[in-house]
């Protein structure tokens, strides 16, 4: 099973330079998102999607970029690289938004910005 | 607000030590609350969960009981392992919310 599938793994940046990060699920899930992991700060929600064609900003959008067209893709996109956007990337799926719903994660995108 | 507090790290222990992580939450509703381990290097793996008060989440010898009088889902472990060193994130998911709201997360270094 191939679960949450996130490319690239490393990604070395210039300021100012764009780039995708990919993510693709095989699960059918109708829910997925972006968070980013800083030191200190555990994980923020960056954007998330609901279904196809739907989404919404999660605690800390600016910077980023989504798009839903398949149920199965939700690509982040960084339109001018930041300093500030060095972090390790995490795309997550889950079935629904009900409660007890398992959450699954990709395995991360480690992103620098020089 | 929602929000997820958890004890700061490190936490280094030896081997066979009991463990124990605090984790308490403010939160509007009936929140389902969540443990995930990340270790080194790796993204983030469920380790256990419990949707309603006083329901015990249990794995890998982990256990955490949903305390909605204290607000609390502390892990516990009566026996850790070098092997469960890891990075452990307590996390909240309100209901019709697809999102988790995450502690910061606490180290644990376990010692042979």
């Amino acid at each position: 099973n191939a679960g949450v599938t996130q490319t690239p793994k490393f990604q070395v940046l210039k300021t100012g330079q764009s780039m995708t990060l990919q993510c693709a699920q095989d699960m059918n899930h109708e829910y997925m998102s972006w968070y980013r992991q800083d030191p200190g700060m555990g994980l923020r929600l960056i954007h998330y999607s609901v279904g196809a064609g739907i989404t919404d900003q999660g605690e800390v959008p600016n910077g980023y970029n989504v798009s839903r067209s398949t149920t199965e893709d939700f690509p982040l996109r960084l339109l001018s690289a930041a300093p500030s956007q060095t972090s390790v990337y995490f795309c997550a799926s889950s079935y629904s938004r009900r409660g007890g719903n398992t959450i699954y994660f990709g395995e991360g995108s480690w992103l620098t910005v020089v | 607000g929602n929000s997820v507090t958890q004890m700061e790290g490190p936490v280094t222990l030896s081997e066979e030590a009991f463990l124990t992580i605090n984790c308490t939450y403010t939160a509007t509703g009936y929140p389902s609350l969540f443990w995930y381990v990340q270790y080194p290097g790796e993204g983030l793996q469920l380790l256990l969960k419990a949707t309603k008060a006083d329901d015990k989440g249990s794995n890998k010898g982990f256990e955490a009981t949903y305390r909605k009088e204290t607000t609390s889902f502390h892990l516990e472990k009566g026996s850790v392992q070098v092997s469960d060193s890891a990075v452990y994130f307590c996390a909240l998911k309100r209901e019709g919310q697809g999102n988790l709201i995450f502690g910061k997360g606490t180290k644990l270094s376990v010692k042979p």
